[in-house]
């Protein structure tokens, strides 16, 4: 298994700006992947983050709106970009290790946008 | 749309009890997890079962897998307060070369004390 710390935990933030989400792992893995659970919802997957170039990013989701980083095999970031109160949802890392098959949470990041 | 769509949507049950959960999907599989999320914190994964294998057990937790019918359940046997919980099926599907989990819509479990 893998520990996974996400900073900050929760943020009210002002429509218009941005807020960057970090995620840390404690050992190198395969896999970082960022979701985004809406009030009441399931998950849905944001994008896929690859350690070295670009990030995966699923339908409905850009890169302008989503900026990505993973600078190593540890970390990644995810920016929320020009927020309007229809991103407010907690945003959620996961990693997998060696084979996709179970992925381990992050505690999540609360976002309420005003 | 969802992938995987779980029933009921919201159990309440008496301590002591079974609970059972139902989670239906659409297209081929990899293998179907299911995860627990505790008052909108992280997920925790539970258990997998992979689409050559019908049963597993794990502690209180039972999940079976019927790939004909594209059908799951997970039955928690003699429940427990601490099992309230939000549960969700998330099936890995058979895509190109990387897989990924799409998750379902989540059934909301009140254990009575």
């Amino acid at each position: 298994s893998a520990v996974i710390s996400q900073k900050p935990s929760r943020d009210i933030c002002q429509r218009g700006t941005s807020l960057t989400i970090q995620c840390q792992v404690d050992s190198q893995v395969t896999m970082m992947f960022w979701y985004r659970q809406q009030p009441g919802q399931s998950l849905t997957l944001i994008a896929t983050a690859n350690q070295g170039s670009e990030a995966t990013y699923e339908s409905g989701f850009v890169i302008d709106k989503f900026p990505i980083s993973r600078p190593n095999l540890t970390f990644s970031t995810l920016t929320v970009s020009n927020m309007s109160p229809e991103d407010s949802s907690i945003y959620l890392c996961s990693v997998a290790m060696g084979g996709i098959e179970t992925q381990y949470f992050g505690p999540g990041t609360r976002l309420l946008v005003l | 749309s969802q992938q995987g769509e779980e029933d009921p949507q919201a159990l309440s049950i008496q301590e002591g009890e079974n609970a059972t959960m139902n989670c239906s999907y659409k297209t081929s599989i990899n293998n179907l997890q299911w995860y627990r999320q505790n008052s909108g914190r992280g997920l925790v994964h539970l258990i997998l079962i992979r689409s050559n294998e019908r049963e597993k057990h794990s502690g209180r937790l039972r999940v079976t897998l019927d790939t004909s019918k594209k059908s799951s359940s997970l039955l928690i046997t003699a429940s427990r307060a601490a099992d309230t919980a939000s549960y969700f099926c998330a099936t890995d599907q058979i895509t190109g070369a990387n897989s990924k989990l799409t998750f379902g819509k989540g059934i909301t479990l009140s254990v009575r004390p």
